[in-house]
């Protein structure tokens, strides 16, 4: 069965610092993977997607992320991070079976 | 703006009631929907698949007999939580797919039920 794990599930940085989120996935097949975020108190937002081509793929606010097929990873970065950033970020597949399918989701504390 | 409108966004009552939840597509037509439910400090969980004009395809573990789904038009979906009690507390999202399959979808903001 498909699923995707993220092994972060709280992390504490400060202004500036550089950030990488985790994300791995099971599947064997062709896979979309996304990266949502979650401000507080707000609805899940699109952060980056990946369908195909270029592995490294660019989102909104600076965030990017990169597609390792042979690690089945989906890491999210970011080189400077800010207090706004402060939201809890989700992983997410989809595959042929057309369902999505979202890791536990990472926690980030942002000292100001 | 929003393509997706939840309502409500916040329903307290007591045990024993039930609770219906919308979710509309605003400016497309949505083939698919889903419907999430979220525990707190945890991910969303899908609960159910909802087709437009077929019978909702529920996760393992999901009472259909509790989570009544109707998808009766291309615009909107609604969850009913029948009978509710205190454990169907919870955060419950739905998300909507249009015709062409395009991802990602589009969410909801969330109705946040509350059993007393």
């Amino acid at each position: 069965a498909q699923s995707v794990s993220q092994h972060n599930h709280h992390v504490i940085l400060s202004e500036a610092a550089s950030l990488e989120l985790g994300c791995n996935y099971s599947y064997g097949g062709t896979v979309n993977l996304f990266w949502y975020v979650q401000y507080p108190g707000q609805h899940l937002q699109l952060l980056l997607k990946y369908f195909s081509g270029d592995p490294l793929v660019k989102g909104i606010k600076g965030f990017e992320a990169e597609f390792i097929k042979s690690k089945f990873s989906f890491n999210l970065r970011k080189p400077s991070v800010q207090w706004s950033d402060t939201a809890e970020y989700f992983c997410a597949v989809t595959s042929s079976a057309s369902k999505i399918i979202f890791g536990s989701g990472t926690r980030l504390s942002i000292r100001p | 703006g929003a393509v997706v409108s939840q309502h409500p966004s916040r329903v307290i009552c007591k045990s024993g009631t039930s609770v219906k939840i919308e979710c509309r597509s605003l400016d497309f037509q949505a083939t698919t929907m889903f419907w999430y439910r979220q525990f707190p400090k945890q991910s969303l969980m899908l609960m159910a698949t909802s087709n437009e004009g077929s019978k909702a395809t529920y996760e393992q573990g999901v009472e259909k007999d509790k989570f009544l789904i109707n998808h009766a038009s291309l615009t909107l979906s609604t969850l009913t939580v029948t009978s509710a009690h205190p454990e169907d507390s919870s955060f419950y999202i739905c998300s909507a797919r249009d015709f062409s399959g395009n991802q990602p979808q589009h969410f909801g903001d969330g109705t946040r039920l509350s059993i007393l």
